[in-house]
């Protein structure tokens, strides 16, 4: 079945550091993929989504690219800021187009000042 | 607009009681998603509804958990009896059709004591 498999944490940065967390994932056909962002006490936000293959996501400085040949999705920012720390969970969509998702496990950012 | 409600925010029950959550999706979605996360993991598919038919239940727990959603609109999520394993945060999602994005409640987490 479809899977993700993501970088474990905490990864502990500092201010204006740079940022990749790695993605990748295992499914049949051409998946949509999606980075989700949780902050403390709330639910998860889509923060981007690819839909097809070299397509790159991106909002509020955070990027990704759909990376067929490699099956990944890692997510990028070239600075972040401490208002960056929460989880953030790769997840894939399944072929059918239904947004049900199968996210990886999530990885934990830490920033510090 | 308001995003998806859940309620309550916390639950703490003994083991051996029953329990329910109640969901409300954005307006106008006609499929609902629960989740169940249990903690260090990422969000796990428990059910989809498509307006108020569940077109895939294959990982509810259905000999102590069911779910119904009435007029397509309202969904509730039941346990019964819960079990110490069914600590968890349990997550609503809504989305308006295929290919889009899913809207997320900020959960309810559950304490089996």
């Amino acid at each position: 079945g479809d899977s993700v498999t993501q970088m474990e944490g905490p990864v502990t940065l500092s201010e204006e550091a740079f940022l990749t967390i790695n993605c990748t994932y295992t499914a049949t056909g051409y998946p949509s993929l999606f980075w989700y962002v949780q902050y403390p006490g709330e639910g998860l936000q889509l923060l981007l989504k690819a839909t097809k293959a070299d397509d790159k996501g991106s909002n509020k400085g955070f990027e990704a690219t759909y990376r067929k040949e490699t099956t990944s999705f890692h997510l990028e920012k070239g600075s972040v800021q401490v208002s960056d720390s929460a989880v953030y969970f790769c997840a894939l969509s399944d072929r059918e187009g239904y947004s049900t998702l199968t996210f990886g496990k999530g990885t934990m950012l830490l920033v510090s000042p | 607009e308001a995003g998806v409600v859940q309620s309550p925010r916390y639950k703490i029950i003994e083991k051996k009681q029953p329990v329910a959550f109640w969901c409300n999706p954005i307006s106008g979605h006609n499929t609902l998603y629960w989740y169940r996360q249990n903690l260090g993991q990422g969000p796990e598919l428990l059910i989809r509804y498509e307006n108020e038919e569940a077109v895939d239940d294959s990982q509810l727990p259905k000999d102590r958990f069911s779910a119904e959603r009435l007029k397509g609109v309202d969904s509730t999520l039941k346990i019964q009896p819960a079990e110490l394993g069914d600590s968890a945060v349990y997550l609503c999602a809504s989305s308006p059709g295929t290919y889009t994005e899913a809207f997320f409640g900020q959960g309810t987490r559950l304490t089996v004591v």
